[in-house]
């Protein structure tokens, strides 16, 4: 079936350091592919999404792109900030998503 | 516009307990979600609706999980009898549900379940 896989964590960063996150898929077919963020204590909310491949989805100055070619859909910010810490999934499917483990980010100032 | 709304937001029972979570869907939106989201561990799904009908519950274990979905609006997802390994966060999720573009889906803040 549908599965995802995504660098494991946990990640610590200074704050202005360059953020990549690692997220790879097999899937039959060609689903959305969507980046969500957990922020502590707090419920899960969607960061960005493409549909199809080469979509570019952004957001809050995070980007990934959807590449068929790599199986991959890698999530990257140029400069993050505190308030970025959270724990942030990778996640693909159409009206069922299926979801990688989670990546802590930690970003120290 | 309100989002997803569930209740209680934790819960601690003993094991063979049984127990029962609420979740309210943003208003409109046909297509509710229950996913079940252990320490460490991406959101599993366990059952979705189609405004009160089934579309998926191939993940949930039903000797002991049922849900429902009564008028299509409200949901309840119960557990009896509980074991230690169904400790985890419950989250409830609602989307618009038809076309491609309105799968995206709206999570609550989900029910803790602790386990004893």
């Amino acid at each position: 079936g549908d599965s995802v896989t995504q660098m494991e964590g946990p990640v610590t960063l200074s704050e202005e350091a360059f953020l990549t996150i690692n997220c790879t898929y097999t899937a039959t077919g060609y689903p959305s592919l969507f980046w969500y963020v957990q922020y502590p204590g707090e419920g899960l909310q969607l960061l960005l999404k493409a549909t199809k491949a080469d979509d570019k989805g952004s957001n809050k100055g995070f980007e990934a792109t959807y590449r068929k070619e790599t199986t991959s859909f890698h999530l990257e910010k140029g400069s993050v900030q505190v308030s970025d810490s959270a724990v942030y999934f990778c996640a693909l499917g159409d009206y069922k998503l299926s979801f990688g483990a989670g990546t802590t980010v930690t970003v120290r100032a | 516009e309100a989002g997803v709304a569930q209740s209680p937001r934790y819960k601690i029972i003993e094991k063979r307990q049984s127990v029962a979570f609420w979740c309210n869907p943003i208003s409109g939106h046909a297509t509710l979600y229950w996913y079940q989201q252990i320490l460490g561990q991406g959101p599993k799904l366990l059952i979705q609706f189609q405004n009160n009908g089934v579309v998926d519950d191939s993940q949930l274990p039903k000797d002991r999980f049922s849900a429902e979905r009564l008028k299509g609006v409200d949901s309840t997802l119960k557990i009896q009898p509980a074991k230690l390994e169904d400790s985890a966060v419950y989250l409830c999720a609602s989307s618009l549900g038809g076309a491609v573009s309105s799968y995206e889906q709206y999570f609550g803040p989900g029910t803790r379940l602790t386990v004893t």
